[in-house]
């Protein structure tokens, strides 16, 4: 069974650009979570999708925004891109709210 | 409230030896408490998890205890090995998942000496 895939593994963007990251959950996992993990600060949780709908979100700004596809990918969308964005972003996927998160390998994304 | 403590910061244990990683919690509404181990260049892997209707939890050499007056639970990695060194981390999520979020301690770096 394929894990959580992300793509980009990497990701070189300037201070004011825009980044796209995606993912593709577990086969069958309807639920799809972003994390950042940034050094020295942990993984702090992003959003949460499910069934295509945002569920939840954590305190970032609104220039950090998403969705998830029919098929349930989820892309991250961050806008107005900040040297402080640079991080580890971390997709993982449930099969439901209820059940344990699977993590990818995530996208590093660096800002110069 | 939401502040999942761990400790400590970084951790070396001799080849064999048992290596142990505590968390604290406030919020009494956590009802999953998961540990993961994060390699290198790689995402966080569901090691073990717990609920709070029991004490101990044991998967081949990974133990969590669990004592939830104390609200305190901690990763006993008993017979530690190399392939074990790895930066652990425990989290806790409210109750039925009802906000999708996990809740992070600051990590674990785990070294396990030959």
């Amino acid at each position: 069974e394929a894990g959580v895939t992300q793509s980009p593994t990497h990701l070189i963007k300037t201070r004011g650009q825009q980044a796209t990251l995606r993912c593709s959950p577990i086969s069958g996992h309807t639920s799809v979570y972003w994390y950042q993990q940034a050094l020295g600060l942990g993984l702090q949780f992003l959003l949460w999708y499910d069934e295509g709908e945002e569920r939840n979100r954590g305190n970032f700004p609104p220039r950090f925004s998403g969705r998830q596809f029919p098929n349930y990918s989820s892309e991250l969308n961050v806008n107005a891109l900040e040297l402080e964005d640079s991080a580890l972003y971390l997709c993982a996927s449930s099969q439901d709210h209820n059940q344990p998160q699977h993590f990818g390998d995530g996208t590093r994304l660096s800002i110069l | 409230q939401q502040q999942v403590k761990q400790s400590p910061q970084s951790l070396i244990v001799q080849k064999g030896g048992i290596s142990i990683i505590n968390c604290a919690y406030e919020n009494t509404a956590f009802d999953y408490f998961p540990w993961y181990q994060q390699f290198p260049g790689k995402g966080p892997a569901l090691l073990i998890a717990i609920r709070p209707d029991v004490s101990e939890k044991k998967e081949g050499r990974f133990t969590i205890s669990f004592n939830k007056s104390a609200k305190q639970f901690s990763l006993h990695i008993m017979d530690s090995q190399p392939g074990d060194s790895a930066t652990y981390f425990c989290a806790a999520r409210t109750r039925s998942g009802n906000t999708g979020k996990l809740i992070f301690g600051q990590g674990t770096t785990l070294q396990v000496k030959p």
